[in-house]
């Protein structure tokens, strides 16, 4: 139980495109999704928590009119992000959490490659 | 604020040899306490986690035990094997249950 997926693994895209992210709990219902950014050797930084239904809240120093979020339903959050740079390439990981849950279940991930 | 700090790596080891990967955190209140580990090119994985003093998490041979006087959850495991070479990331949450990440741990076992 308690699968995360994450599509696509992996994306190609040119400079100045946009480029979305989807993020699914498979076998529960994830009422909080978070989004994480992992740089090469480093840890992950959460960038943004969203809780269907409702606006995203924006870690500091995030762009939230870059980075877009949308947690339409329980099961689904999607990352967008707009006018992609070199600069954004990156892993993105998400992870989503049931109701009153304490325990996030991550997903694969996505690798992004800005040209 | 809260923090994790974890020892640095990386850590290489043979096979059957005793692992520890030290884990201390900083938090006001009684966070909740977590190990990943992240396999090449993958997410994170939940590798166990102990949500009160003095609980023991453990699965697949790892364990840590939530120690509140040294507020440490150092991860031990009797006998590695290659297959688990990894990252490993302590974590922990607190009243906003948002995970803070240590640095992650990178583990190498060789045969």
């Amino acid at each position: 139980g308690a699968v995360v997926s994450q599509h696509p693994s992996w994306v190609i895209c040119k400079s100045g495109t946009s480029v979305k992210i989807e993020c699914r709990s498979l076998d529960f219902q994830a009422t909080t999704m978070f989004w994480y950014r992992q740089f090469p050797k480093q840890s992950l930084m959460l960038m943004a928590t969203s809780n269907e239904g409702s606006k995203a809240t924006y870690e500091q120093g995030v762009e939230k009119d870059k980075f877009l979020i949308n947690h339409a339903s329980l099961t689904l959050s999607t990352l967008t992000v707009t006018s992609a740079h070199p600069e954004d390439s990156s892993f993105y990981i998400c992870s989503a959490r049931e109701q009153g849950g304490k325990t996030q279940y991550f997903g694969p991930g996505t690798r992004l490659l800005v040209l | 604020g809260d923090s994790v700090t974890q020892m640095e790596g990386p850590v290489t080891l043979s096979e059957e040899a005793f692992l520890t990967i030290n884990c201390t955190y900083t938090a006001t209140g009684y966070p909740s306490l977590f190990w990943y580990v992240q396999y090449p090119g993958e997410g994170l994985q939940l590798l166990l986690k102990a949500t009160k003093a003095d609980d023991k998490g453990s699965n697949k041979g790892f364990e840590a035990t939530y120690r509140k006087e040294t507020t440490s959850f150092h991860l031990e495991k009797g006998s590695v094997q290659v297959s688990d070479s990894a990252v490993y990331f302590c974590a922990q949450a607190g009243s906003a249950r948002q995970l803070t990440f240590g640095s992650g741990t990178q583990l190498t076992v060789l045969p």
